[in-house]
């Protein structure tokens, strides 16, 4: 069965960092690109971040390019998105999500349950 | 940015209806048209990919085809649990981007 579970969501502060991670199992995770895709309570989804099988092709929204980094450790099944100078725009719910594809154009076919970022002061 | 226009926002069916949800996209996707289901409190789900393939273990009733420039999904038959928000993605080109989702009442 696959499992995508994330963790690191919390309050922060405007400003201030902090590193999500998702736990991926349940499938090869090394085969296949991972996503990270957010949701603001009532709104919309955004994607934000994308990281191809290997982790050399790597792509970003505009609105989060400069200060989030989205990385990936094929050897623990282990995707992780780096927040740097979090803004209140940036509070949402962050899914973690499997690509169907080896790089990052392609489609969603596995979701987490999401982590929750707050930013505020 | 390809922009994704989903009509309507959300509509008021009865089960057993049939209903039609359209995206829009601000330039040509192709192919490269999916889409998820979300209800509430819950991960957005695919149910079709590619215009028109069905995902493994969605429904029949669920539909995808290309009208012109635009794309629809069909539900052919609304089931109680097809109550939900539907959203269109487009991956021909980075980055991603998803309409704002139709929400599909009682």
């Amino acid at each position: 069965e696959v499992q995508l579970v994330e963790g690191g969501g919390t309050l922060v502060q405007p400003g201030r960092s902090l590193r999500l991670s998702c736990a991926a199992s349940g499938f090869s995770f090394e085969d296949f690109a991972m996503h990270w895709v957010r949701q603001i309570p009532g709104r919309g989804l955004e994607w934000i971040s994308s990281i191809s099988w290997s982790g050399d092709t790597i792509g970003y929204a505009d609105a989060v390019n400069g200060r989030f980094t989205i990385v990936r450790e094929n050897a623990k099944n282990t995707l992780y998105l780096q927040m740097n100078s979090l803004t209140v725009d940036d509070t949402a719910l962050y899914y973690c999500v499997k690509s169907r594809q080896q790089y990052g154009r392609g489609y969603f076919d596995f979701w987490g349950q999401g982590t929750v970022v707050t930013v505020s002061s | 940015d390809i922009q994704m226009t989903q009509s309507p926002s959300s509509l008021s069916a009865s089960v057993g209806d049939r209903v039609t949800l359209t995206c829009q996209p601000s330039q040509d996707v192709m192919k490269y048209l999916n889409w998820y289901q979300q209800k509430p409190g819950k991960a957005p789900k695919l149910l079709i990919y590619d215009v028109s393939n069905l995902e493994t273990g969605v429904p029949a009733r669920f539909s995808g085809s290309a009208s012109g420039t635009g794309f629809t999904l069909t539900i052919s038959s609304l089931q109680p649990e097809d109550f939900a928000t539907y959203y269109c993605q487009q991956y021909a080109k980075m980055p991603l981007t998803f309409g704002g989702g139709t929400r599909v009442e009682i």
